[in-house]
């Protein structure tokens, strides 16, 4: 149980263009579900956190017009990356918390490339 | 704020020995949950073990273990009779407290086990 899909698994873009990353949760409901970036070799950084049916809440220094987070239903979040630049470049993971415990299940990434 | 250091960035191990990775960990709350996360180079995040901070029982999980000492808040993993599938990143995380749903992360050990 407490699986989380995330399509795509990889995604090149040319500058400029937006791109979409999808979040699912396949087998629980997820009131909350979190969105990561993390570099090469490094820790995951949050960016956000999506609740369902309300606007989401971003980290410090995270722009919120740059990275658009729709929860539209209990099993489903999107990430999209706006006008996107080569600095944009990164892995993007997203996740669920179970509703009755604390932990997070996570989706298995997006290798964003902006040419 | 809550803040959390694992001060082995890489450790190293024959197969079939045992390895502990170190975890500290400052926080002011006196519940919370404590999370060992691993990411093998596939890089999707899979949570290994958890620990409840009012529970005195070190949590175990087959070859997984927890050293939990509140007191002086260190969260230590030891994997037993270790396996070249235990090759990973291994992060520990938790949240703040029971009604704060973001985890904060350490920077992570690597974990390499030698044929």
């Amino acid at each position: 149980g407490a699986v989380v899909s995330q399509h795509p698994s990889r995604v090149i873009c040319k500058s400029g263009t937006s791109v979409k990353i999808e979040c699912r949760s396949l087998d629980f409901q997820a009131t909350t579900m979190f969105w990561y970036r993390q570099f090469p070799k490094q820790s995951l950084m949050l960016m956000a956190t999506s609740n369902e049916g309300s606007k989401a809440t971003y980290e410090q220094g995270v722009e919120k017009d740059k990275f658009l987070i729709n929860h539209a239903s209990l099993t489903l979040s999107t990430l999209t990356v706006t006008s996107a630049h080569p600095e944009d470049s990164s892995f993007y993971i997203c996740s669920a918390r179970t509703p009755l415990t604390y932990e997070q299940y996570f989706g298995p990434g997006t290798r964003l490339t902006v040419t | 704020a809550q803040t959390v250091t694992q001060s082995q960035p890489e450790m190293s191990v024959q197969e079939a020995e045992t390895v502990t990775l170190s975890c500290t960990y400052d926080t002011s709350e006196s519940n919370y949950y404590l999370f060992w996360y691993k990411q093998p180079p596939s890089r999707q995040m899979i949570l290994v073990i958890r620990q409840e901070a009012y529970k005195q029982q070190n949590a175990t999980e087959n070859r997984f273990s927890v050293n939990f000492q509140k007191a002086a808040k260190s969260f230590s993993l030891k994997i037993s009779d270790s396996q070249l599938g235990d090759t990973a990143m291994y992060f520990c995380a938790f949240p703040a407290n029971f009604g704060n749903e973001k985890l904060t992360f350490g920077t992570g050990t690597r974990l390499t086990i030698i044929p």
